[in-house]
């Protein structure tokens, strides 16, 4: 079956540094990449997505690489701040819009 | 707009019972998908709703049922708890199916 996972389940970084947080995905056939922020007690919370067609899309701040080769997402996040500490998680769809298959989640500690 | 609200916000139950959980989507969503998030399974799929229909189903025991109302408000439903069904649950909301918003969750303690 599909699956998302995620290369290292926390990152610490120093205050103004640069995050980068990587998901490999199994599923060719994904479509639709999500990258997710979710703090304690809340919800995840939209960060940032990419359709299949593209290799790089920015936001306010971060940027998803897509690189369909190897099956590889990346969510760069610039000049990280404490507000940033969180569990992040990338999520896939194929052809099943309503079904997100999501990775097991990295935690962002930022340290000040 | 109003985000997705999720009620209860806790909950504990008792081994053999059954509950009730309920999502308010945002205004004008007309899916519905409902996740379950524990420390050792993570986020996993249960099912989504688009206008009233069943659209897509995860893995999950039948125990585990859902539906939608004609104005987009969903419920799901556990039937004969068991201890593993302690988790988050949490929906999620959005107009297409794809860029979906969630609520905070319910968390479901059985005990």
């Amino acid at each position: 079956g599909e699956s998302v996972g995620l290369h290292l389940p926390t990152l610490s970084v120093q205050e103004g540094d640069n995050s980068i947080i990587n998901c490999a995905y199994s599923n060719s056939a994904s479509d639709y990449f999500i990258w997710y922020k979710q703090e304690s007690g809340k919800g995840p919370q939209f960060i940032i997505d990419i359709r299949s067609n593209m290799d790089k899309r920015q936001g306010q701040r971060v940027t998803v690489l897509l690189n369909k080769t190897v099956k590889h997402l990346s969510l760069q996040i610039a000049a990280t701040q404490p507000g940033d500490s969180a569990v992040y998680f990338c999520a896939e769809k194929g052809t099943n819009a309503g079904k997100s298959t999501f990775g097991d989640g990295t935690t962002l500690t930022v340290k000040p | 707009k109003a985000g997705v609200t999720q009620t209860p916000r806790y909950l504990i139950k008792t081994r053999g019972q059954q509950v009730t959980l309920s999502c308010s989507p945002i205004s004008g969503h007309r899916s519905v998908s409902w996740y379950q998030q524990t420390p050792g399974q993570g986020l996993q799929f249960l099912f989504e709703y688009f206008s009233e229909t069943q659209r897509n189903k995860g893995n999950f025991p039948g125990r585990f049922s859902g539906r939608q109302f004609s104005n987009s408000r969903s419920e799901m439903n556990v039937s004969t708890l068991e201890l593993g069904d302690s988790a988050l649950y949490l929906c999620a909301s959005s107009a297409t199916g794809f860029e979906q918003y969630f609520g905070p969750g319910t968390r479901l303690t059985v005990t």
